[in-house]
């Protein structure tokens, strides 16, 4: 079975740190990752997604994907109280599967 | 105002009862799909739509039924509840299947 493995946290950051967030998964012909954030009673936002080996970068936001080691990884630079959520990996994979990671939650200390 | 859109957004129900979630969206997109989302177990996908009259299995199909007979709405329906279905359900729809997936806002289904 394809699957998504996700670290459930919670990981505690201090203000204005990188917060390292990572998903590995076992489908190698995986082709499109993406990652969400969840507010506790939200629903899920699309925060970025990355279809190609290295970095993707948005604003505050790097995505990393190495599909040799099979994973994908978000860090968030300059951390605030407000990226405080459940951090979803999704994957698009060969077959047209979609599997979500069962989340990281990440709290950020002021 | 364009989005997608869940109703109800609260339902208590009981074993044994019929219930529709509704989803409707607005912005034409392709592909819907169903999740719901427990403690432990994250999202999960039940159904999926490439289209009117097209839907495919995702996950966790058992004990549900999803027609589409138009582009912006996606109906999913317990046919006859039962405890293990209380969940969050989220909608979602997207351009394509691998394409970035928006949410709509849940709805929260507590069977008795």
């Amino acid at each position: 079975q394809k699957e998504v493995e996700q670290n459930s946290g919670p990981l505690s950051v201090p203000e204005g740190a990188i917060a390292s967030l990572n998903c590995t998964y076992s489908d190698r012909g995986s082709q499109s990752f993406f990652w969400y954030r969840q507010y506790s009673g939200k629903s899920p936002e699309l925060i970025m997604f990355i279809y190609s080996n290295g970095d993707k970068e948005d604003g505050r936001f790097t995505a990393q994907l190495n599909k040799a080691s099979q994973y994908v990884s978000l860090l968030i630079r300059d951390s605030q109280p407000s990226d405080s959520a459940t951090y979803l990996c999704l994957l698009g994979g060969s077959q047209g599967n979609l599997i979500f990671g069962k989340g990281t939650k990440l709290s950020v200390k002021p | 105002d364009a989005g997608i859109t869940q109703s109800p957004r609260y339902k208590i129900t009981e074993t044994g009862r019929q219930v529709t979630l509704m989803c409707h969206q607005t912005w034409s997109h392709s592909y819907m799909f169903w999740y719901r989302q427990d403690l432990g177990h994250g999202l999960r996908l039940i159904y999926y739509s490439a289209a009117a009259d097209i839907t495919d299995k995702g996950e966790v199909p058992d004990g549900y039924v999803v027609s589409r007979s138009k582009t912006e709405n996606f109906p999913l329906t317990l046919e006859s509840a039962t405890r293990s279905q209380t969940s969050v359900y989220f909608c979602a729809s997207s351009e394509t299947l691998t394409d970035t997936q928006y949410f709509g806002p849940g709805t929260r289904l507590t069977v008795l």
